[in-house]
């Protein structure tokens, strides 16, 4: 199985802030790879897909990269409504594992 | 309209069975590859389980649940099963049904309905 390692788990950051989050994987997905955001009670919520397409809908502020087995999500000019939990997942292969999560938290 | 909605989970003894349902609305089910992801308290989201689009239906399962879930969808109703035997205290999660697009990305998700397996 493919292994998803993301970091880091947490992170405090201030609206207007500029995050960046990592996704590692054990072996090579190629491009095969979303963000979701999820936040409290709440369905996961597609950001990106294949490394770097943006899900109609998503603020031009996220951005995504990266391919074979490192992978990062940015948040440019970070609004309240980012703070949230963030995911990353590869699709090469099943099973199509998750990270662990990174938490976004305001500081 | 919720175009995902997840029903039938609940509390259930371990050892026991329960069959989720996701019934679809405002797209056409049967062209899309569907697939159940499960978050535990407190914790991440693991995926599950997938089923593909079209005639040929190939299902695929996460080792934990292995030989315990059935993935299912009946296109004529545009709903989606999960059928779970010998449930044990570590599936207890919310369970979510997602349309997924290519390469099965999760596009579209359900509310999640809880499962709780304890005694």
């Amino acid at each position: 199985d493919i292994q998803m390692t993301q970091s880091p788990s947490s992170v405090s950051a201030s609206v207007g802030d500029r995050v960046t989050i990592t996704c590692r994987a054990s072996h090579d997905i190629s491009t095969w790879l979303a963000w979701f955001q999820q936040k409290p009670g709440k369905a996961p919520k597609l950001l990106i897909y294949s490394a770097s397409t943006f899900q109609s809908g998503v603020p031009s502020r996220f951005s995504g990269s990266g391919s074979g087995t490192d992978f990062t999500l940015t948040i440019n000019n970070l609004q309240p409504e980012d703070f949230a939990t963030y995911y990353c997942q590869q699709t090469d292969s099943f099973p199509h594992t998750f990270g662990q999560g990174t938490k976004l938290e305001i500081k | 309209e919720v175009p995902l909605l997840e029903s039938g989970g609940g509390l259930v003894q371990p050892g026991g069975s329960l069959r989720l349902s996701c019934v679809a609305s405002g797209f056409t089910f049967s062209s899309w590859a569907m697939t159940w992801v499960r978050q535990a308290p407190g914790k991440g989201l693991e995926w599950v389980s997938t089923i593909t689009s079209g005639g040929g239906r190939a299902t695929y399962y996460a080792d934990a649940v292995k030989g315990r879930f059935t993935i299912s969808r009946d296109n004529s109703e545009n709903t989606l099963y999960l059928q779970m035997s010998s449930l044990r205290a570590e599936d207890t999660a919310v369970y979510y049904c997602a349309r997924t697009i290519v390469k099965y990305y999760g596009d579209l998700w359900g509310l999640g309905t809880l499962v709780t397996v304890s005694s």
